[in-house]
């Protein structure tokens, strides 16, 4: 079975500056998604970014960045110039591709908090 | 249009009452689902609808009843809830390129 593990509950980043949110994951297959969601307090949760397994090439959303190692089964989240309106609760989720209907496999969550 | 919308926001209900949950998009999605989210935890898969039709139900007892009248359209219909069902109900439809779910706002339920 797919597993998702953020294993930072919280972090905390000043202003404009930059942080980076871990997430690992286990799976068997060779082919997938992975994604980033936000969840503000507005309680919305917004896709930040996404991330095709077969591509090599790290995926960029302006200030938003991750740092895909697929050997390793690693998928951080890297915001910079950090923004107030970026606190949040940050979801790392996995989605395989093959074999019809395949659920979000969720990690347990990252709360950010960006300080003045 | 690119939404997914849920109504009502905020939703008080004693365990008698029976109330329904409102979910509606117009994206072409063709797959929509629930989900039930407690506080500071990622959400958790209830329902999940295909073309209309159930194909998904992971375990929920039978006091929550989802509805898909069309493609568009999602409803979950409440009965003799427990306090602990109060949670945060957010629905969700999947299309595009990447098969990516979209998620709506939410109905914070609040179950006395």
């Amino acid at each position: 079975a797919q597993t998702v593990t953020q294993s930072q509950p919280e972090m905390s980043v000043q202003e404009a500056e930059t942080v980076t949110l871990s997430c690992t994951y286990d799976t068997s297959e060779s082919d997938y998604y992975l994604f980033w969601y936000k969840q503000p307090p507005s309680r919305q949760m917004i896709l930040v970014i996404r991330q095709e397994a077969y591509k090599q090439q790290n995926a960029t959303e302006n200030r938003f960045s991750v740092n895909f190692q697929k050997a390793a089964k690693s998928f951080s989240l890297k915001i910079s110039d950090s923004q107030l309106g970026d606190a949040a609760m940050y979801f790392c989720a996995y989605k395989k591709i093959s074999g019809g209907y395949n659920k979000l496999i969720f990690g347990a969550g990252t709360r950010l908090a960006v300080h003045p | 249009d690119t939404e997914v919308t849920q109504t009502p926001k905020h939703l008080v209900m004693g365990m008698t009452n029976k109330k329904s949950l409102k979910c509606e998009q117009h994206m072409g999605h063709r797959a929509m689902y629930w989900y039930k989210q407690k506080a500071k935890k990622p959400p958790e898969l209830m329902f999940v609808y295909s073309y209309e039709k159930l194909s998904i139900n992971e375990s929920v007892p039978s006091r929550f009843s989802p509805e898909c009248p069309n493609s568009s359209l999602l409803n979950l219909h409440l009965h003799a809830l427990q306090p602990e069902d109060s949670a945060l109900y957010l629905c969700a439809s999947t299309g595009g390129r990447y098969n990516e779910q979209f998620f709506g706002p939410g109905t914070r339920l609040t179950v006395l």
